[in-house]
């Protein structure tokens, strides 16, 4: 089955800076990858997703890169707000089979 | 749209009882949703999938006999815990893709959690 790795763990800026979280993951058949905000108490929420076809996805102050060969995928935010401060997980699907990295807590200090 | 439902957001409960936690989609028909628990600043772990009339799918080490899903409806898949124990306190979560027949190769939406202290 697949497996995701994230890292950092725990990752802290200063706002204004950027911010990169890296994934990879272990089955080659993945094609969908997603990456999802949760905030303390919350629930997950998507804000970006790529699929395999595609090497980069940008949306505002949020991108995504994915390397199919390395089998990597990275989340990017740049101009960082303290708003950003939660934790990200980043998943690798492939079919009926969707699996999350372990997270990483983001904290942007003002 | 695609708006994820649960109830409730919080239960506590004795050792021994049972407890149901209900998911539902608002706005969209779910023939799939995912059912997750997630312990404190971890990661969220897949339990089982809710099949709309079938029986749900667990994931390896989910004891199925004690994590009952029921997925009656296209809108409503529910979780019930049996015979809780304290080691059963957690948050959990599920899941629907709007995207028919997708699987989970498709933007999920989440509930806003359950979370369940048994005492």
């Amino acid at each position: 089955g697949e497996n995701v790795e994230q890292h950092p763990s725990t990752l802290s800026v200063q706002e204004g800076d950027s911010a990169v979280i890296k994934c990879t993951y272990s089955d080659s058949a993945s094609n969908y990858f997603p990456w999802y905000k949760q905030e303390l108490g919350k629930r997950p929420q998507l804000i970006i997703d790529i699929r395999s076809n595609v090497g980069e996805k940008k949306d505002q102050r949020i991108a995504v890169t994915l390397n199919k060969t390395a089998k990597h995928f990275s989340l990017h935010i740049t101009e960082t707000q303290p708003e950003d401060s939660a934790v990200y997980f980043c998943a690798a699907s492939w079919g009926n089979d969707m699996r999350f990295g372990a997270g990483t807590r983001l904290t942007v200090k003002p | 749209g695609a708006v994820v439902s649960q109830h409730p957001s919080w239960v506590i409960c004795k050792s021994g009882t049972s407890v149901k936690i209900e998911c539902r989609s608002l706005d969209f028909q779910a023939t799939t949703m995912f059912w997750y628990r997630q312990f404190p600043k971890q990661s969220l772990m897949l339990m089982a999938t809710s099949n709309e009339g079938s029986k749900a799918t667990y994931e390896q080490g989910v004891e199925k006999d004690k994590f009952l899903i029921n997925h009656a409806s296209l809108t409503l898949s529910t979780l019930t815990v049996t015979s809780a124990h304290p080691e059963d306190s957690s948050f959990y979560i599920c899941s629907a893709s709007p995207v028919s027949g997708a699987g989970r190769n498709s933007p999920l939406h989440f509930g806003n959690g359950t979370r369940l202290t048994v005492t």
